[in-house]
Order: structure tokens, then sequence, then C-alpha cells
């Protein structure tokens, strides 16, 4: 079954520094990655989507399969960036998402 | 445009009474509609999902059921509730390699 890890629960940094939630996957074939986040009080949404190869609020992410990772990225963080971060790969073959466990981001003035 | 509700925002049941969560889709025909429920540490854990009506696939055996009896509605059940049952449910429809999209979810608490 595919597996994602998102190691780190918390991370903290201060506003306009580089910051990095990582994931790591575990797949057999070509994968799909996805980003959610989810803001205080407001929905779960996608962020981005590996295939779309798109940066989105100044995040980006890279698919490197030599590693396994998927790693998400923004060289200068803000504070309207603090949030809930959940990394997502399909479940090959299937129609369903698999959400890691979610990397809580604060982002201090 | 496409738009997800789900209710009720907030529950608050006794252990052992039965459960009912709704979650309806506008905008769209024969949606993959998906119950998940999100819990502190644990992450998003998907609990059921459905590419049809009456087609339901359950990803964890539970005390939980879920039902699609028209195309665009998605009911969460339990006939007895327990105390680890508590979570932040969520509903959502769409395509995995389109993105999915989120009900505002309910805070279910068994007490």
């Amino acid at each position: 079954a595919q597996r994602v890890t998102q190691p780190e629960k918390l991370l903290s940094v201060f506003k306009g520094a580089p910051v990095e939630l990582k994931c790591n996957y575990s797949y057999s074939g070509s994968p799909e990655l996805f980003w959610y986040v989810q803001y205080s009080r407001q929905r779960l949404q996608l962020l981005l989507r590996h295939i779309s190869r798109e940066s989105i609020k100044g995040f980006t992410a890279d698919l490197n399969k030599g590693e396994t990772s998927f790693h998400l990225k923004k060289p200068f963080a803000q504070e309207e960036d603090s949030a809930m971060y959940y990394c997502a790969p399909p479940q090959g073959g299937s129609e369903k998402l698999v959400f890691g466990k979610g990397t809580k981001l604060t982002v201090n003035p | 445009s496409q738009t997800i509700h789900q209710w009720p925002a907030t529950l608050v049941q006794p252990v052992g009474s039965p459960l009912s969560l709704e979650c309806t889709v506008e905008g769209t025909s024969n949606p993959n509609l998906y119950w998940y429920r999100q819990a502190a540490g644990r992450g998003l854990q998907l609990l059921f999902y459905s590419v049809g009506i009456g087609q339901i696939s359950s990803e964890v055996p539970q005390n939980l059921s879920a039902s699609r009896p028209q195309d665009r509605q998605f009911i969460l059940s339990s006939k007895k509730l327990l105390l680890s049952d508590s979570g932040f449910y969520l509903c959502a429809w769409g395509l995995w390699f389109y993105g999915y999209t989120f009900g505002s979810g309910t805070r279910l608490t068994v007490v």
C-alpha cells in the first residue's frame, strides 16, 4: 500500500526565513503527489499538485524519486502561512488519496 | 460552480446513541465522494468512499457505516456511538488527480 511520512508534527520558523515541510513516500510506480493546507477556521484545501509543476503562494514542491520525497518549500515564510499541511499520494490504481499525519507550521513575527 | 455542504457543524451525542452526518454536493454529477476523520496527531484517516449510487468502499472496519442514497448525497451513520468515535469528520468530493474539495467538517463529541 502507498504510504506517506511527514516526520515533523510541528515546525516553527520566523517570518522571512526559509521553510521546508518534509514528505517521504513509498510507491512502486510513478507517483503523483499533492499538498493540502488547512488554515485556522478554514476548510482543508488543495495547495499544489506535482503534476502541475506549479507554484502557489510562493510554495513549490519537487519530486525526488531517488530520495522518494516531495518536500514543500518556500524561500521566505509569511505569518499567513501558519497552517496545517498534509502531503497526499494516491493509493495506486484506485480512486482515493492517502494523507500523511500532517505538519503544523507556525510562522512567528 | 461546484459546492459541498456538510452538516451539522458540531454535534454532541451520548454513548450508545445513533449518528447520521450528511454531505451533499451541488453543481456536478456522479462525483466520487469520501468520508475522512481528522484526529489530532493521527492525520486524516479515510473511512469510506463511493464512486456511484449504492457503491460504498470501507477502508477501516469500525463502528461506522456509509450510504449513498442519491448521486450527490453521502451519509455517515452509526447505530451505537462509542467514545472513540469522537473526532472531526470531513466529507470530500473529486478526483484524486484533480484534487479534492472538502466540506467544512463536523465536530463530533461522544459523551
